[in-house]
């Protein structure tokens, strides 16, 4: 069936340090892919996203990384800041109605 | 203007109530949405407008009656909630329904039924 995971519920990182989030989908017809932040009592917003055609796409500080083969797909920040701390959730939009299925979620919890 | 307007904020009420949940935006965007969020869970789409028609209902029960008067406004009509209808309401629009169009939401109103 058509589903979006993640490995895991929670990430601790230190200031500074790169965060890696990790996405598993189960239907190889996923053809584009979006990354969501969501802070503390804010809704979802943008962060990136990524079509099948491609392995990888930087933003600012951002990094995904698409691995069709394995149906992983992965959110990299670089340099981690206080800022990030938030739930971050993947997506793929489903059928013709744009209609958003989100995986779990991760929270980034960044340390001083 | 980017931004996807939700009032209230906060809302509280109760089982016999009737409320609504509002929704603008000003970005001529002509698809827009309702998701649900429980607590520490992701949010699930509720209801699709496209064109002001509605499109999609995801078997929401009929105490929400959503409802699109113009192309920049959404509302969701509540009546006879139930407590574990408390949740984060997000509104969502995007230019159109084709899957690779950006959906930007709103800051949801969260929702007590008490």
């Amino acid at each position: 069936g058509e589903s979006v995971g993640l490995h895991l519920p929670t990430l601790s990182v230190q200031e500074g340090d790169n965060s890696i989030i990790n996405c598993a989908y189960s239907n190889s017809a996923s053809d584009y892919f979006i990354w969501y932040k969501q802070e503390s009592g804010k809704g979802p917003q943008f962060i990136i996203d990524i079509r099948s055609n491609m392995d990888k796409r930087q933003g600012q500080r951002v990094t995904v990384l698409l691995n069709k083969t394995v149906k992983h797909l992965s959110l990299q920040i670089a340099a981690t800041q206080p800022g990030d701390s938030a739930v971050y959730f993947c997506a793929r939009p489903l059928g013709g109605y744009n209609k958003l299925i989100f995986g779990a979620g991760t929270r980034l919890a960044v340390h001083p | 203007d980017t931004e996807v307007t939700q009032t209230p904020k906060h809302l509280v009420m109760g089982m016999t109530n009737k409320k609504s949940l509002k929704c603008e935006q000003h970005m001529g965007h002509r698809a827009m949405y309702w998701y649900k969020q429980k607590a520490k869970k992701p949010p699930e789409l509720m209801f699709v407008y496209s064109y002001e028609k509605l499109s999609i209902n995801e078997s929401v029960p009929s105490r929400f009656s959503p409802e699109c008067p113009n192309s920049s406004l959404l509302n969701l009509h509540l009546h006879a909630l139930q407590p574990e209808d408390s949740a984060l309401y997000l509104c969502a629009s995007s230019q159109g329904l084709a899957q690779d169009t950006e959906a930007f939401f709103g800051q949801g109103t969260r929702l007590t039924v008490v």
